[in-house]
């Protein structure tokens, strides 16, 4: 089965500096890879995903680039805020079946004000 | 409202005892699934439901079951919670099987002495 792997564990760094978490998956047939952000006491939240007929998304200070060659993609958040304080989770599934979806194992991203 | 709820929010309770947690939502989406949070383990799927009739296991569904009572409703059960059950657990929903977002609940976390 897909196994994603996430790194780094914990990330700190300073408000408005860049954030760059990244993740690897196994599985060749993984063709979604969404990016969740959980807040304390709350649940994961999609902010950001890409299919593999691109290579990179943006949206305002996000982007998600994939590189399926090596099997590899990654969340960049600019300037970043204290708002962006939270735990990302990455994740890869086949075109179709939530089913599928295999998290990665979490990134504590802090931003030191 | 939330369109995801689960209840209880916390909980603690002995090992050998019977815990249900309960899962409602309001999107009127047909996918349902529950959802294990550990610290370094990323989120691990325990059980799905696709609609009232259809209950599949996930990747961990040892000393759990479920019921899907109705479109909006999914409860998890621990039959004989035991310490090593202790953990966040996510109940979350989607509306198909290449649809992209997973809409999680806040989240259930069960604590087992």
């Amino acid at each position: 089965g897909e196994n994603v792997e996430q790194h780094p564990s914990t990330l700190s760094v300073q408000e408005g500096d860049s954030a760059v978490i990244k993740c690897t998956y196994s599985d060749s047939a993984s063709n979604y890879f969404p990016w969740y952000k959980q807040e304390l006491g709350k649940g994961p939240q999609l902010i950001i995903d890409i299919r593999s007929n691109v290579g990179e998304k943006k949206d305002q200070r996000i982007a998600v680039t994939l590189n399926k060659t090596a099997k590899h993609f990654s969340l960049h958040i600019t300037e970043t805020q204290p708002e962006d304080s939270a735990v990302y989770f990455c994740a890869a599934r086949p075109n179709f079946g939530n089913e599928k979806l295999t998290f990665g194992t979490g990134t504590r991203l802090t931003i030191i004000p | 409202d939330a369109d995801v709820t689960q209840t209880p929010r916390n909980r603690i309770t002995k090992t050998g005892k019977r815990i249900m947690l309960e899962c409602s939502q309001t999107k009127g989406h047909d996918r349902m699934y529950w959802y294990r949070q550990d610290p370094g383990l990323g989120l691990r799927l325990i059980y799905y439901s696709f609609d009232v009739k259809d209950i599949n296991k996930g990747e961990i569904s040892d000393g759990y079951s479920v019921s899907r009572q109705a479109q909006a409703k999914f409860s998890l059960s621990l039959e004989s919670a035991i310490p090593n059950q202790t953990a966040l657990y996510f109940c979350a929903t989607t509306s198909g099987a290449n649809t992209g977002e997973l809409f999680f609940g806040e989240g259930s976390r069960l604590t087992v002495l």
